[in-house]
This record gives C-alpha cells, structure tokens and sequence, in this order.
C-alpha cells in the first residue's frame, strides 16, 4: 500500500463543474504540498499546507491533519486547468518527498 | 518568476557524450533534489543534496552524478549517454520556513533529454 493515495486517478469534467481531488496519507508528516503538471510541462506549487484551509483565486485545498487527510477543490474549472495533480508529503524526520500517484484531469468545453 | 533555473531546457544529443544539466536556485535553500520522470510517469528521486559537500543517492539507481560546490548550484553530470537516459530531469529545492513549521518546496521547470 502506497504511503500517499490519491484519489481518483483520472477525471474529467465540463468546464464549470466543480472538481475536488483526495489525498490520504499514512504517515505524520510537517507539510502537504499540492502540485500541478502540465503535459510535457514542469511542476509547479500549488499549495503548502500544514494545517486548516488556503485559497488562491478558484483553487481552495484543505487538510486534516487527525484524519491524515487532504482535498483540493477547483471551483468553476475551465480547459486550462486540465493537467496532472500530484499530492507530496514531507514527513517528519527526513527531507525526502512521498509522491501520490497523481490525478489526471481533462477539462472539455 | 522561477527561483530556480534549470537549463538546457531542451537537449538531444549522441550516444556517449557527456552531458550536465545545469540547476541553480536563488533563495538560499539549503535542500536540493533531482528527480527523473518518464512522460506519463511518476517522479523518482535520484540525487539530494542537504547543504554544500553533501550529496546522496536517491531511491532511483542512476548513472548519472552531482555536485554542490555553492548553496545555489546543483549540477547533474552524465558521463557518457546513452538512449535509457532519455527521461525529463526536474530540480527541486527546499527549506524549512520557520514561521509555518512546513516546508517550502519549489521546482524548476525541466530539462528534457533526447540521447539518439
């Protein structure tokens, strides 16, 4: 069993639609980080979380920590929000990241 | 804007040429990390850094080496290519941000490699 599992795998929607992405994790960890991918693309940060709730324009991504888990939202999606979205958690005691499989987002218009 | 610079961001090349991807990172973080990721696929980690003069394996066997002479610097060396290395190489830096207690992480753009 994967210590970080991402939820679904793959998923697609019409733009508008409200998407939300999970994340559990089986180990105690200092920070959550979600990231984005664009196909052939490099990775960016979306979010660090270590505790409650953060938002940066439609993107919105929780966490709780008791139940070692995490969601992020994307509020009125649109096609260029289609890439990957990878869950990374660093644990307590190492500096070494844990990836999520990764979820695979399709926006259509 | 980027805080960490990756370059060539594309690169195709020979079998058996000596290749170095070059990282470097302007925030002073004392973490540095390479990952290799074939299109489609997860990241693996092949190569961190925790400061100057340390540098270690990582979960992924990779013939390639590195080096942290500078806090900023990072480079990947190839010795001789060869068609397997053809993957994207991403960089990644890190630190502790003392006011969340979480770590800050951030990565470059790519370096992709073609070996012909």
């Amino acid at each position: 069993k994967n210590e970080v599992e991402q939820s679904p795998q793959n998923l697609t929607a019409q733009e508008g639609e409200f998407i939300t992405i999970n994340c559990s994790y089986s180990v105690g960890i200092s920070a959550l980080h979600w990231l984005q991918q664009h196909p052939g693309g490099g990775i960016v940060s979306l979010f660090m979380l270590s505790s409650g709730k953060k938002k940066h324009g439609r993107l919105i991504a929780t966490i709780n920590i008791q139940e070692k888990h995490s969601s992020l939202h994307i509020t009125a999606s649109h096609p260029r929000d289609s890439a990957v979205y990878i869950c990374a958690v660093f644990p307590f005691n190492t500096d070494k990241l844990i990836f999520g499989t990764g979820t695979r987002l399709q926006v259509f218009p | 804007e980027a805080d960490i610079y990756q370059t060539p961001r594309y690169l195709v090349i020979g079998t058996g040429k000596k290749i170095t991807l070059e990282c470097s990172q302007t925030m002073g973080h004392d973490k540095m990390y390479w990952y290799q990721q074939d299109p489609g696929m997860e990241l693996h980690l092949i190569h961190y850094s925790y400061g100057v003069n340390s540098t270690e394996k990582g979960d992924l066997s990779s013939e390639s080496t590195v080096s942290r002479i500078r806090t900023e610097h990072f480079p990947l060396t190839l010795e001789s290519a060869r068609p397997s290395h053809t993957s994207q190489y991403l960089c990644a830096s890190s630190e502790l941000d003392l006011y969340s207690g979480a770590n800050v992480l951030t990565f470059g753009a790519g370096s992709r490699l073609t070996v012909l």
